[in-house]
């Protein structure tokens, strides 16, 4: 595997569910990131990670649980989703050095919440 | 308040074309600029960035130029190929480790 990975690629689920959605980096890159893209909105960042400690949250509600156990993964817990949740969700990573500012995208998790 | 606006929805080239897509941002303190390329079902992908030392960065087919005193940046891509059609984001760094993104160009090239 290069790059970044995501699984699942698509994710349908009930607003009583919990589910996890996983990334992974291959890249050497300390820091990982978690965004929301909605149909016809830019991305908004949720969370950010820097050598495993999470260093931004950026007013992401609690449903949304992030989890970094090492520097090359990274988990967004769900639970009790509302409809408005529905987004693509994307991950990415960068090298988290200074003047460095390209971040490199996984393919993202489609989330449907029903 | 978006900081980096992209204000054409979408974009229609003929091949072999320029395409050129826009983005105006409102902070002056904003020193770097990314272009991102992103293809449906799959995440963005860096193609491009600037240095505000700069004015013009090219990469292949692939140029971007930054206008300082008008807040605005552009990306040229010439010739356009029907490859390059997907939606486009500028972005800038807000600190060390937030990007904030306009909200995408879709451009369609045309064969």
């Amino acid at each position: 595997e290069t790059g970044v990975t995501q699984t699942p690629r698509h994710l349908v689920m009930g607003m009583t569910n919990k589910k996890s959605l996983k990334c992974e980096q291959h890249l050497g890159h300390n820091a990982m990131y978690w965004y929301k893209q909605s149909a016809k909105k830019p991305l908004e960042l949720m969370f950010v990670y820097s050598l495993e400690e999470r260093v931004e949250n950026n007013s992401v509600p609690s449903r949304f649980s992030p989890e970094c156990p090492n520097s090359s993964h990274l988990f967004l817990h769900l639970h009790t989703l509302q409809p408005e949740d529905s987004a693509l969700y994307l991950c990415a990573s960068s090298q988290d050095a200074a003047g460095v500012y390209e971040q490199y995208f996984g393919p993202g998790t489609r989330l449907t919440v029903t | 308040d978006q900081q980096v606006k992209q204000n054409s929805p979408s974009l229609s080239v003929q091949e072999g074309r320029i395409s050129i897509l826009n983005c105006d941002y409102t902070n002056s303190m904003f020193d770097y600029f990314l272009w991102y390329k992103k293809y449906p079902a799959e995440g963005p992908t860096f193609l491009i960035s600037i240095s505000s030392i700069k004015d013009k960065n090219e990469d292949g087919r692939f140029t971007v130029f930054l206008n300082k005193s008008a807040k605005h940046l552009s990306l040229h891509i010439v010739p356009s190929q029907p490859g390059d059609s997907a939606v486009y984001f500028c972005a800038a760094p807000l600190s060390a480790r937030q990007l904030t993104f306009g909200s995408g160009t879709q451009l369609t090239v045309l064969p």
